[in-house]
């Protein structure tokens, strides 16, 4: 079975530093690891995704995220937040053998003026 | 490219009402689908996907039930919805497994 945690039910970051949202991950094989990004009443929106190859990927709006095998980790990073970059972000598994993603709860990053 | 419809964007029903809420995609063919339920703009609990036309998996039992009458159509219904029925619903398809998935916009269903 393939789960996700997303410990943080929110996070608070002043504009302009850094920032970041945690996500680990269970499943029994190799993984497909994904963030997306909802803003109010919208569908989610690709963020990034992990397949292969580097361990830093780097996706939309200036986020990355690294994949660390050894802590099951792949925690969302901006070196500089925005205000706009407030909002609900979901990490999402997938195992290779697997028909569908499972989700994390979502943590919901505030970032303050 | 592939495109993903989902309508209508908002909806407010009386308890005892019929739900229909459609998703279409575009520029695939044979897609995995979708239908998640967000309540309180939080986590996301999956309904059910369709591998197939006619081929449905339930994920929970409740007052829903959804059809896929052809490849790029997925349906989710109720003959009477529930108070507890209110929610963003949101649909979703994949095809390779290493894409994630596509959104839909979503819906949001106030039952009053």
């Amino acid at each position: 079975a393939q789960s996700v945690a997303q410990p943080e039910d929110q996070v608070n970051v002043a504009e302009g530093n850094p920032l970041t949202v945690k996500c680990t991950y269970s499943v029994s094989g190799n993984p497909y690891l994904f963030w997306y990004v909802q803003y109010p009443n919208r569908g989610l929106q690709f963020l990034l995704k992990y397949i292969t190859g580097d361990n830093l990927v780097k996706g939309s709006y200036g986020f990355e995220a690294e994949f660390n095998k050894s802590q099951t980790s792949f925690h969302l990073k901006k070196p500089s937040a925005l205000v706009s970059d407030s909002a609900l972000y979901f990490c999402a598994v997938r195992d290779r053998g697997a028909d569908g993603l499972t989700f994390g709860k979502g943590t919901h990053l505030i970032i303050q003026p | 490219s592939q495109t993903i419809h989902q309508w209508p964007a908002t909806l407010v029903q009386p308890v005892g009402s019929p739900l229909s809420l459609e998703c279409t995609v575009e520029g695939t063919s044979n897609p995995n689908l979708y239908w998640y339920r967000q309540a309180a703009g939080r986590g996301l609990q999956l309904l059910f996907y369709s591998v197939g036309i006619g081929q449905i998996s339930s994920e929970v039992p409740q007052n829903l039930s959804a059809s896929r009458p052809q490849d790029r159509q997925f349906i989710l219904s109720s003959k009477k919805l529930l108070l507890s029925d209110s929610g963003f619903y949101l649909c979703a398809w994949s095809g390779t497994p290493g894409y994630g998935y596509t959104f839909g916009s979503g819906t949001r269903l106030t039952v009053v």
